[in-house]
């Protein structure tokens, strides 16, 4: 009950298309959910967050949806670039688990 | 990484040699982390603290232990390494066990 389930593995988009990762979670009491960015030879860096107390947020080209009746939550790239080429972790936390866990990660790449 | 080091960066060692790594914050946050990161498992929470001399174990934090005797600093240390513990730690601090920052990793290969 206290994990993340993420898909896919692996993604590979074209330059200006659509990237999307799903995550899934079981702990309804869950009510933090953030994604994380990781470029190779660094650490992960928080990139967007999201309470259930909406359904979408956007920063940019960068949406999460969140849909709580079916416990589960997205993060779309628009206008994919190579630049966006990374790991992305989705996350949560809440309830009695006050530590984030993570989701196994997506390795994205962008082909110019 | 702005103000949040860990040392080494990368370090080889031998099977059941002892190492550790540090972690040395300057943002005078509360909440410190230890995960380490490899292939297929994403990140995994070893140890964390919530204060100076307050630790508690996460999820994969047999083999290790955790100090913090200064808000500054936090230590992970493997008492006798094995291969399997051969994997890129990352530290991690927090202002409210929300949004953490990240360091740069340590890389540690146990031989």
């Amino acid at each position: 009950q206290q994990q993340v389930k993420q898909s896919p593995q692996s993604l590979i988009v074209q330059k200006g298309g659509i990237s999307i990762i799903n995550c899934a979670y079981e702990n309804t009491a869950f009510d933090y959910f953030p994604w994380y960015q990781q470029f190779p030879g660094k650490g992960p860096a928080l990139l967007i967050a999201i309470r259930p107390d909406v359904s979408e947020k956007k920063e940019g080209r960068f949406t999460i949806s969140f849909n709580k009746s079916a416990k589960q939550f997205s993060l779309h790239i628009m206008d994919s670039q190579p630049g966006d080429s990374a790991t992305y972790f989705c996350a949560a936390s809440g309830g009695s688990q006050g530590n984030l866990i993570f989701g196994k990660g997506t390795k994205l790449s962008v082909k110019p | 990484d702005a103000g949040i080091t860990q040392s080494p960066r990368h370090k080889v060692t031998e099977t059941g040699t002892p190492v550790t790594l540090r972690c040395h914050q300057t943002e005078n946050h509360r909440y410190m982390y230890w995960y380490r990161q490899d292939p297929g498992h994403g990140l995994r929470l070893i140890h964390y603290s919530y204060g100076v001399k307050d630790t508690d174990k996460g999820e994969v934090s047999d083999g290790y232990s955790v100090s913090r005797s200064k808000t500054e600093d936090f230590l992970l240390t493997l008492e006798s390494a094995t291969s399997s513990q051969t994997s890129v730690y990352f530290c991690a601090i927090s202002v409210d066990a929300n949004v953490l920052t990240f360091g740069a990793g340590s890389r540690l290969t146990v031989l």
